[in-house]
C-alpha cells in the first residue's frame, strides 16, 4: 500500500498567519489523485481538496492545494479561528487501496 | 440535500457480534459507492472497504479482508457494517461515506456523522 507521512505533526500558528501543511507519499500518486481533508473535534472529516489542487464545492479560497507525483502541500494564506482543526490527506487512486496520512493538528 | 445518517454508539463485549447501519438520502443510493472508514481514538482514518449498491460489488482492504463484511439493502438506501466477533481492538469510530464518482478515481464527498462502537468486557 502508499504510505502517506504528513508533517509536522503539529503547528502552532496565531490567526491571520499562513499554514503550511505536508504530505509524502512512498511512491508516485497515480493521475494525483491526492484530497485533503480537514476535520475538527467530534466530527466527520470534511473534503477540501481533490485532484491534489480542486478545491471542494463551498471552500473558501484560502484553502489551496499543490504538488505532484509524491510530494503534496496543503496552504491556508490566512488562518480562521475555524481552521484549527486536524488535516488528513488521502490518495484515492492505487489498486492497492486507500489511505490516509497520519494528520497534522494546527493549534493556537 | 444529500445526507448518511448513521446507527447510534454501541457497546459490546468481546466475541459479540454487531451491524450498524448508514442511510443515505438525496441522491440515488445504487448509483453511488459507499464506504467505511474506522478512525481509532486519537488517529487517522483507514479506509476498510467499499460497496456500489446497484450490483453489490464489494472490495476490502487487506487489512480488514476477512474481518468485517460489508452489505448495501437497496429497498431502504442503507448500507451496513458487521462483525460476527469483536474484539476489544475493534473500539474506534466508524464512518461511512460516499465516493461521487468511478471508484479510485474521486475522494469521499459526503460522510456520515461517526459510530462509536466500544468494546468492553
Amino acid at each position: 500500500e502508499i504510505v502517506l507521512t504528513q508533517s509536522p505533526g503539529t503547528l502552532s500558528l496565531s490567526p491571520g498567519e499562513r499554514a503550511t501543511l505536508s504530505c509524502r507519499a512512498s511512491q508516485s500518486v497515480r493521475s494525483n489523485y491526492l484530497a485533503w481533508y480537514q476535520q475538527r473535534p467530534g466530527q466527520a472529516p470534511r473534503l477540501l481538496i481533490y485532484g491534489a489542487s480542486s478545491r471542494a464545492s463551498d471552500i473558501p479560497d484560502r484553502f489551496s492545494g499543490s504538488g505532484s507525483g509524491a510530494d503534496f502541500t496543503l496552504t491556508i494564506s490566512r488562518l480562521e479561528p475555524e481552521d484549527f482543526a486536524m488535516y488528513y490527506c488521502q490518495q484515492y487512486g492505487s489498486s492497492l487501496g486507500l489511505t490516509f496520512g497520519g494528520g497534522t493538528k494546527v493549534e493556537i | 440535500e444529500v445526507q448518511l445518517v448513521q446507527s447510534g454508539a454501541e457497546v459490546k463485549k468481546p466475541g459479540e457480534s454487531l451491524k450498524i447501519s448508514c442511510k443515505a438520502s438525496g441522491y440515488r443510493f445504487d448509483n453511488y459507492w459507499v464506504g467505511w472508514v474506522r478512525q481509532l481514538p486519537g488517529k487517522g482514518p483507514e479506509w476498510m472497504g467499499i460497496i456500489y449498491p446497484g450490483d453489490s460489488d464489494t472490495r476490502y482492504s487487506p487489512s480488514f479482508q476477512g474481518q468485517v463484511t460489508i452489505s448495501a439493502d437497496t429497498s431502504t438506501n442503507t448500507a451496513y457494517l458487521q462483525w460476527s466477533s469483536l474484539k476489544a481492538s475493534d473500539t474506534a469510530t466508524y464512518y461511512c461515506a460516499r465516493l461521487p464518482g468511478d471508484f479510485l478515481r474521486v475522494p469521499f464527498d459526503y460522510w456520515g456523522q461517526g459510530t462509536r462502537v466500544t468494546v468492553s468486557s
